[in-house]
C-alpha cells in the first residue's frame, strides 16, 4: 500500500525558511516523480514542484521558483522542499502527491 | 501546461436527486499505450485532505459507495453522484495526471443541499 507522510511544517515568520519531508513507502520510490502540491485556507489546490526519480531534474510553479528547492534521498525513500524567502501567501497545507496518492499534508504558516 | 476546466463552480442537490460535476482539459488525457485516462477525482471536506474518489476516469477507489460513478474519455469527464447523501456536502476536484511533471486542478465544485 502506498503511503506518504509528511512532516516539518509550522510556523516562520516571513522570510524565514522551512525544510519539509515526505516519507514514502508502499512502492519503488526511485522509479516515481514525485510532486508537491499545497492548498492555502480556502482555496484550491495549486501544483509546486516536481522532481523525476533519479533527482536529475525539478520544476516549479513560478509563484515558487527561485525560492524553492525540491530534492530527493533515493536511499531513505524521503522527498524533500526547501521553503525559503517564505511570503505570507506561502500559508498552505502542503501536500506530497504522487499519481492519485497524497499524504495527509503538513501546514506551514507564514505571520509576523 | 495542462489547463482543467471545472464546471459548475457550485451545484445545490435535493437529496436523492443526482449530481453531475463537469471538467474539460485543454488537451488529450488519454495515454493510447495503455488505454487509460490519467484523471482522478476527489472529495474534500473542511479540514480534511483530498480523499481519492475515482481514478483512471472511472475506477472507482476501494470503499467509494457506488452511487459515485466517473466518465469520459480525451478531454471531457464526468463525475455523477447518482442519489445524493447529506455526507456528500463537500468540494470536488478533478486532476490530471497524464504528465508526472506539472499536475494540474479543477478550481473545485462546491457541493450543497437544496
Amino acid at each position: 500500500e502506498v503511503q506518504l507522510v509528511e512532516s516539518g511544517g509550522g510556523l516562520v515568520r516571513p522570510g524565514g525558511s522551512l525544510r519539509l519531508s515526505c516519507a514514502a513507502s508502499g512502492f519503488i520510490f526511485r522509479n516515481y516523480s514525485m510532486n508537491w502540491v499545497r492548498q492555502a485556507p480556502g482555496k484550491g489546490l495549486e501544483w509546486v514542484s516536481s522532481i523525476n526519480g533519479s533527482g536529475s531534474y525539478t520544476d516549479y510553479a513560478d509563484s515558487v521558483k527561485g525560492r524553492f528547492t525540491v530534492s530527493r534521498d533515493n536511499s531513505k525513500n524521503i522527498l524533500y522542499l526547501q521553503v525559503n524567502s517564505l511570503r505570507v501567501e506561502d500559508t498552505a497545507v502542503y501536500y506530497c502527491v504522487l499519481a492519485a496518492y497524497w499524504g495527509r499534508g503538513t501546514l506551514v504558516t507564514v505571520s509576523s | 501546461d495542462i489547463v482543467m476546466t471545472q464546471s459548475p463552480h457550485s451545484l445545490a442537490v435535493s437529496l436523492g436527486e443526482r449530481a453531475t460535476i463537469n471538467c474539460k482539459s485543454s488537451q488529450s488525457l488519454l495515454y493510447r499505450s495503455n488505454n487509460k485516462n490519467y484523471l482522478a477525482w476527489y472529495q474534500q471536506k473542511p479540514g480534511q485532505p483530498p480523499k481519492l474518489l475515482i481514478y483512471w476516469a472511472s475506477t472507482r477507489e476501494s470503499g467509494v459507495p457506488d452511487r459515485f460513478s466517473g466518465s469520459g474519455s480525451g478531454t471531457d469527464f464526468t463525475l455523477t453522484i447518482s442519489s445524493l447523501q447529506a455526507e456528500d456536502v463537500a468540494i470536488y476536484y478533478c486532476h490530471q495526471y497524464y504528465h508526472t511533471f506539472r499536475y494540474s486542478f479543477g478550481q473545485g465544485t462546491k457541493l450543497e443541499i437544496k
